[in-house]
């Protein structure tokens, strides 16, 4: 079957520090991947998604930027964190829906 | 575009009564649509998802939703709550990316509170 990993799961960074969350899948080939943001009160926001290795696709222009330098690895990067980049950020995966969503990671910048 | 409206930002049930999370959708194309959960400081758990088969959908944890076209409605019920239903719910529309990819555009959520 397949899962999903997600690190770490909390993360408190300075402003202005650089940022790197890691997600993996296990159990699947040639997975979407995507990365959302979740804000308190303001729902789910897809950050970037990817349909292949190198293929990144941006949805909201900001401070982070996403890379997927193996099949099944996704990753989350700032050279710079703002105190608005704080949030609880989702990887998930899918093949032909629905999402899997990994447990997610707790960053709050201080 | 897709958008998703859940009425309601907080629900509060008594344990043993009926659950009703409102949904109500958006879709130039015909929608995929789906429910899930999300317990504190964890991932979105699928309870269940409607793809243009039957109409009233089963999910896990004793949940269904019925898919009314004529009212773009998508509610989630269970007969009766238990203590263990308490969570955010999050109802979400598929909104096709590019290159095949799944987006889904997810309402703000509900807080499903059970009282004792």
């Amino acid at each position: 079957s397949q899962t999903i990993h997600q690190w770490p799961a909390t993360l408190v960074q300075p402003v202005g520090s650089p940022l790197s969350l890691e997600c993996t899948v296990e159990g699947t080939s040639n997975p979407n991947l995507y990365w959302y943001r979740q804000a308190a009160g303001r729902g789910l926001q897809l950050l970037f998604y990817s349909v292949g290795i190198g293929q990144i696709s941006s949805e909201v222009p900001q401070n982070l930027s996403a890379s997927r330098p193996q099949d099944r690895q996704f990753i989350l990067s700032s050279k710079k964190l703002l105190l608005s980049d704080s949030g609880f950020y989702l990887c998930a995966w899918s093949l032909n829906s629905p999402l899997h969503f990994g447990n997610g990671t707790r960053l709050t910048v201080t | 575009a897709q958008s998703v409206t859940q009425l309601g930002s907080h629900v509060s049930v008594s344990e043993g009564a009926l659950v009703l999370l409102r949904c109500n959708y958006s879709s130039s194309v015909p929608p995929y649509l789906f429910w899930y959960v999300q317990y504190p400081n964890q991932g979105l758990q699928l309870l269940l998802k409607y793809t243009s088969a039957a109409t009233l959908v089963k999910g896990i944890n004793g949940f269904e939703a019925e898919f009314k076209k004529s009212e773009t409605s998508f509610h989630l019920t269970k007969p009766s709550a238990h203590m263990s239903d308490a969570a955010e719910y999050f109802c979400a529309v598929s909104a096709p990316l590019g290159g095949g990819a799944d987006g889904l555009t997810f309402g703000k959520g509900t807080h499903l509170i059970i009282q004792p």
